[in-house]
């Protein structure tokens, strides 16, 4: 299984944008693949966000705000959540996840966001 | 609204076998559009997938645990359930069970986790 990495934390103030990434590994094209972003709140199951495979081909998970995007850097082979105007209420973790086969799944390791 | 409810024994002994049950209500586990899976969450730390089904029983197993894990379905009852063998101290986390939504391409494609049971920790302890 493809190991994905997400910085273990982030911070950013509110109204300002955080940007969190989830690299995928040299031997893995992240052009190839959907990304997958979830937002967990403690004790609480994770929420689906959205994916992002190309600008023509992306999706928004049931009622979440526009202000959640996801984008790719080709030369970073990185997967990219953009918030914009964040609020209080977006500090949670959140993890990314591939679908390497359509047999197996694998997430990133998660990011802490605090909003300060 | 779909809801999902994760039910078995909080408390395994090592060596023995972890079972889950996940009752879905408010929808069809025999929809064709769906398949049913599996994610842990050990204490303090991320997710991990550990596999999913279809209703007709096709199952896939995350590839670091498929010689332990057991999936099933039962569609009369509206569950599908998880079998983990010969658990250890690191098989301690809380457990979900969730629908996953696909696309057919070429083939079925896995896209994301939507609806999620509350999850249910199982810890692994003589």
């Amino acid at each position: 299984q493809p190991v994905l990495t997400q910085p273990p934390s982030s911070s950013a103030s509110p109204g300002e944008s955080a940007r969190l990434t989830c690299t995928l590994p040299s031997d893995i094209n992240v052009g190839s693949y959907n990304i997958y972003w979830y937002q967990q709140k403690p004790g609480s199951p994770p929420r689906y966000l959205l994916y992002y495979y190309s600008d023509s081909d992306k999706g928004q998970g049931s009622g979440v705000p526009s202000r959640f995007s996801g984008s790719k850097d080709a030369s970073a082979n990185t997967g990219i959540l953009l918030i914009s105007g964040l609020q209080s209420e977006d500090e949670a973790d959140y993890y990314c996840m591939i679908w390497p086969s359509n047999a197996s799944g694998v997430f990133g390791g998660g990011t802490k966001l605090t909003v300060l | 609204q779909l809801q999902l409810q994760e039910s078995g024994p909080g408390l395994v002994k090592p060596s023995e076998t972890l079972s889950l049950t996940c009752t879905v209500s408010g929808g069809s586990i025999s929809s064709s559009s769906y398949y049913w899976g599996w994610i842990r969450q050990p204490p303090g730390k991320g997710l991990e997938w550990i596999g999913s089904i279809y209703y007709s029983g096709s199952t896939y197993y995350n590839p670091s645990l498929k010689s332990r894990v057991t999936i099933s379905v039962d569609t009369s009852k509206n569950q599908f359930s998880l079998k983990l063998s010969s658990v250890t101290a690191a098989d301690t986390a809380v457990y979900y069970c969730a629908r996953l939504v696909f696309v057919v391409v070429v083939a079925a494609t896995p896209y994301y986790f939507d609806y999620w049971g509350q999850g249910t920790l199982v810890t692994v302890s003589s």
